[in-house]
């Protein structure tokens, strides 16, 4: 079955350093997603993309954050200046269009720990 | 807003036993509800969904109904199994806004043998 990649696996950062999470969705998909766990509490929304441009954004999602899709096949996400609580497990997800796009696709997470 | 409870875990179960896990909702309207699992190392998953009250979802002998009466989405099984060993989380998503999902803190379960 296709699946979301993400890279890397684990990310270890020093407190206000920039960092680029990456991400190859599945690429016929259409529909592309950031989400993050701070340990112990829920799965939140980031931000949604589409056609090339941010569809929803939560509150979490301030200046710091930036998405972008610069080949076609990646998906990133910038965080321009870490804080401690930036700490957490970040999640692309991907969907198809139409009916399909209920069903989310998610990659396996990048462990982002800011010191 | 939206938003999704869970139970708390961690839900440690032997084998074979019957499995609940516990999922309510508080929505505007008639949201699409999910269930997602994660298996360690890998990525979440969906497990099932339902979309409609009175429906339900179903896939790997794991059942949930959709309650609108009581906002709730209670994930089952019969008899689970080692391999059932995962992170399950139940989600919504609204009838307005695009495509984001809303997710409950996840429950973690442990099967033993």
């Amino acid at each position: 079955e296709p699946e979301v990649t993400q890279t890397p696996s684990h990310q270890v950062t020093q407190m206000g350093q920039e960092v680029i999470l990456r991400c190859v969705p599945i690429s016929n998909h259409l529909y592309f997603y950031w989400y993050r766990q701070i340990l112990g509490q829920k799965v939140e929304f980031l931000v949604s993309f589409y056609n090339n441009e941010i569809s929803e954004k939560s509150e979490i999602f301030d200046d710091q954050f930036s998405v972008e899709r610069p080949d076609g096949s990646n998906f990133t996400l910038k965080i321009r200046s870490t804080k401690l609580e930036d700490s957490a497990m970040y999640f692309c997800a991907s969907s198809a269009f139409g009916q399909e796009s209920e069903k989310l696709f998610f990659g396996s997470g990048t462990q982002l720990s800011v010191l | 807003g939206n938003s999704v409870t869970q139970m708390e875990g961690p839900v440690t179960l032997s084998e074979e036993a019957f499995l609940t896990i516990n999922c309510t909702y508080t929505a505007t309207g008639y949201p699409s509800l999910f269930w997602y699992v994660q298996y360690p190392g890998e990525g979440l998953q969906l497990l099932l969904k339902a979309t409609k009250a009175d429906d339900k979802g179903s896939n790997k002998g794991f059942e949930a109904t959709y309650r609108k009466e009581t906002t709730s989405f209670h994930l089952e099984k019969g008899s689970v199994q080692v391999s059932d060993s995962a992170v399950y989380f139940c989600a919504l998503r609204g009838i307005q806004g695009a495509q984001k999902l809303v997710f409950g803190q996840g429950t973690r379960l442990t099967i033993n043998p």
